[in-house]
């Protein structure tokens, strides 16, 4: 089965750190972009980062920018979101999600692990 | 940054009606907009993507149309199961955007 598990979220104080984990499982990790989408408490969705299937290229959102740094390791399927500098306004459920290709370019988000709950507060 | 912007935000419907939601780019997108389905404390889910193109195991009475800067997202018969909250998204720029969301709620 197809699976993503986010993981490393809770409560932090403005102005400090996170590192989100997100373990995949059931597919080639190595062959695909993977993506990070965020959702603030009764908002709507918004796209954060992807990283290209081996590592060499990223995107971030503007508000994210310069504050977070995506990564991941394909030994271990695993895919990080690390998150410095955290303001009140970052406070969200963090999905990853697993991205495909459409005429080459980066296009689409098949399948979505359950989030992981990042609090900042003081 | 390419807006993206639904409407109508929600709408009231019932069993078996058709439902349409609209999705307008501030700039042309060409056909790469994909629809989203999240019901409460879920997850999305992919319902359409390039446009018009069905997802493996979405029902066929969902479908999508639409080019350059204007997309719809059609509900042939509307079922219990598909009250939820609709989301576009377009990945025609490096940088991502999806609508605001439009709730389809039990009338």
């Amino acid at each position: 089965e197809v699976q993503l598990v986010e993981s490393g979220g809770g409560l932090v104080q403005p102005g400090g750190s996170l590192r989100l984990s997100c373990a995949a499982s059931g597919f080639t990790f190595s062959s695909y972009w993977m993506h990070w989408v965020r959702q603030a408490p009764g908002k709507g969705l918004v796209w954060v980062s992807r990283i290209k299937s081996d590592g060499s290229s990223t995107s971030y959102a503007d508000s994210v920018k310069g504050r977070s740094t995506i990564s991941r390791d394909n030994a271990k399927n695993t895919l990080y979101l690390q998150m410095n500098s955290l303001r009140a306004e970052d406070t969200a459920v963090y999905y990853c999600a697993r991205g495909l290709l459409w005429f080459g370019e980066p296009s689409y988000m098949d399948v979505w692990g359950k989030g992981t709950t990042v609090t900042v507060s003081s | 940054d390419i807006q993206m912007t639904q409407s109508p935000s929600s709408l009231s419907a019932s069993v078996g009606d058709r439902v349409t939601i609209t999705c307008r780019a501030s700039q042309s997108i060409s056909t790469y907009l994909n629809w989203y389905q999240q019901k409460p404390g879920k997850a999305p889910k992919l319902l359409i993507y390039a446009a018009s193109s069905l997802q493996s195991g979405v029902p066929s009475r969902f479908s999508g149309s639409g080019s350059g800067t204007d997309f719809t997202l059609t509900i042939s018969s509307l079922q219990p199961e598909d009250f939820a909250t609709y989301y576009c998204q377009q990945s025609y720029s490096t940088l991502w955007t999806f609508g605001q969301g439009t709730k389809v709620e039990i009338k």
